[in-house]
């Protein structure tokens, strides 16, 4: 079965500081990969997404960057974290067979940045 | 752009009472999927139900149902004998060709005894 992987949890870095969160998937090849950010009281914003590796489409533009180096690894980074960067990050991947639209997501990462 | 909307910040039912939860949406695809999605306290998103626009049955799911208008881009989750375990953010989805789901910014429901 499929399992997808995000770390870490819960972070707490200071304004300016790098970030790295990873995502990983197990169980399937070539899956469709995507971060979304949870602000509070706001819904889900898609950031990338990404169809296969090293090809990330981004959907806004903000502070953070996202590479895919392996076919079921995801990173979302930043050089200098901002305040507004603080949330709730998603990560997820598209069932198999096509896409249909539905994804399975991850536990999440809580960052807060001070 | 696709665009979808949740005009009820939080909604509040009874347990074992029903509750519908409204989402509308906008686009200008004729083939496309409508999801709700469930955000348990816990945090991991879980499926809930779906629909694809080119059925005009009402998808369900156990105590879980859709009223599907696709005319008037109106997509509610009707949730029939309401549990604790119902208690979550649920939130409206919508994708079309593109391989990409947009949401809603989503529902507080809440269950009371």
């Amino acid at each position: 079965s499929q399992t997808i992987h995000q770390w870490p949890a819960t972070l707490v870095q200071p304004v300016g500081s790098p970030l790295s969160l990873e995502c990983t998937v197990e169980g399937t090849s070539n899956p469709n990969l995507y971060w979304y950010r949870q602000a509070a009281g706001r819904g889900l914003q898609l950031l990338f997404y990404s169809v296969g590796i090293g090809q990330i489409s981004s959907e806004v533009p903000q502070n953070l960057s996202a590479s895919r180096p392996q076919d079921r690894q995801f990173i979302l980074s930043s050089k200098k974290l901002l305040l507004s960067d603080s949330g709730f990050y998603l990560c997820a991947w598209a069932g198999l067979g096509g896409w249909t639209g539905e994804l399975f997501f991850g536990e999440g990462s809580r960052l807060t940045v001070l | 752009a696709q665009t979808v909307t949740q005009s009820q910040p939080e909604m509040s039912v009874q347990e074992a009472e029903t509750v519908t939860l409204s989402c509308t949406y906008d686009t200008s695809e004729s083939d496309y999927y409508l999801f709700w999605y469930k955000q348990p306290p816990s945090r991991q998103m879980i499926l809930v139900i779906r629909q694809e626009a080119y059925k005009q049955q009402n998808a369900t799911e156990n105590r879980f149902s859709v009223n599907f208008q696709k005319a008037a881009k109106s997509f509610s989750l009707k949730i029939s004998d309401s549990q604790l375990g119902d208690a979550a953010m649920y939130f409206c989805a919508y994708t079309g060709t593109a391989s990409k789901l947009t949401f809603g910014t989503g529902t507080r429901l809440q269950v009371t005894l």
